[in-house]
């Protein structure tokens, strides 16, 4: 049972390269999530997938794209990375738990990206 | 989403009880608290929940006031690996889960 899987784990990009944030989840959450986290900082929300086939902005959503490729995957896409994107990047994914009946969170290991 | 208040940093001995306090005075009747930590620089971890009755599992125990405006997490006997930031989080259950994530509070576990 891996979870959640985010791939890479760490990149270095330069201003104005593009890159994507891959992630998948093997629990058959229904509910996708991207978080970044800036350092000393809580987590921000950029964009959510609630269900297959949707996405909704976050708290953060500028600079960035999302795509739920299906169920199991959200792809995070930075088309023209910037300084301010320097940060750590967080997907998560939910459903309600068959043993708590919480709807809960799973996060994974997460990705460090540094803009130059 | 109501808004929560938890202090910045708390320290607690090893073996000893960490209750970590959380204000959410403008809960509503149907929010749910949760709480979740982050040990070190990984993926945050769900801990706990609950509506209004106190809650135990095999991680920690919640107790709400009566009045819903505060909560209080309790690890029993935190050990060194209880370090960590701590998330109080009010949210309505169900649909996508939108957590809103403070600053929360950095329990540090001292030998």
């Amino acid at each position: 049972n891996a979870g959640v899987t985010q791939t890479p784990k760490f990149q270095v990009l330069k201003t104005g390269q593009s890159m994507t944030l891959q992630c998948a989840q093997d629990m058959n959450h229904n509910s996708m999530y991207w978080y970044r986290q800036d350092p000393g900082m809580g987590l921000r929300l950029i964009y959510y997938s609630a269900s297959e086939g949707t996405t909704d902005k976050g708290e953060v959503p500028n600079g960035y794209n999302v795509s739920r490729l299906n169920k199991r995957e959200f792809s995070l896409r930075l088309e023209s990375a910037a300084p301010s994107q320097t940060s750590v990047y967080f997907c998560a994914s939910s459903d309600r738990s068959k043993s708590s009946g919480a709807n809960v969170l799973t996060f994974g290991a997460g990705s460090r990206l540094t803009v130059l | 989403d109501a808004k929560t208040t938890q202090p910045t940093s708390m320290d607690c001995a090893e073996g000893r009880a960490a209750n970590l306090p959380c204000n959410h005075s403008t809960i509503s009747g149907n929010e749910y608290v949760y709480w979740y930590r982050q040990i070190h620089s990984q993926g945050p971890q769900y801990i706990i929940h609950g509506l209004k009755n106190n809650e135990t599992n095999e991680m920690a125990s919640l107790i709400i006031t009566e009045d819903r405006k505060s909560s209080t997490l309790i690890l029993p006997h935190a050990t060194l690996r209880d370090t960590a930031v701590y998330y109080c989080i009010v949210r309505v259950e169900g649909g996508a889960q939108k957590l809103v994530f403070g600053q929360g509070t950095r329990l540090t576990i001292n030998p």
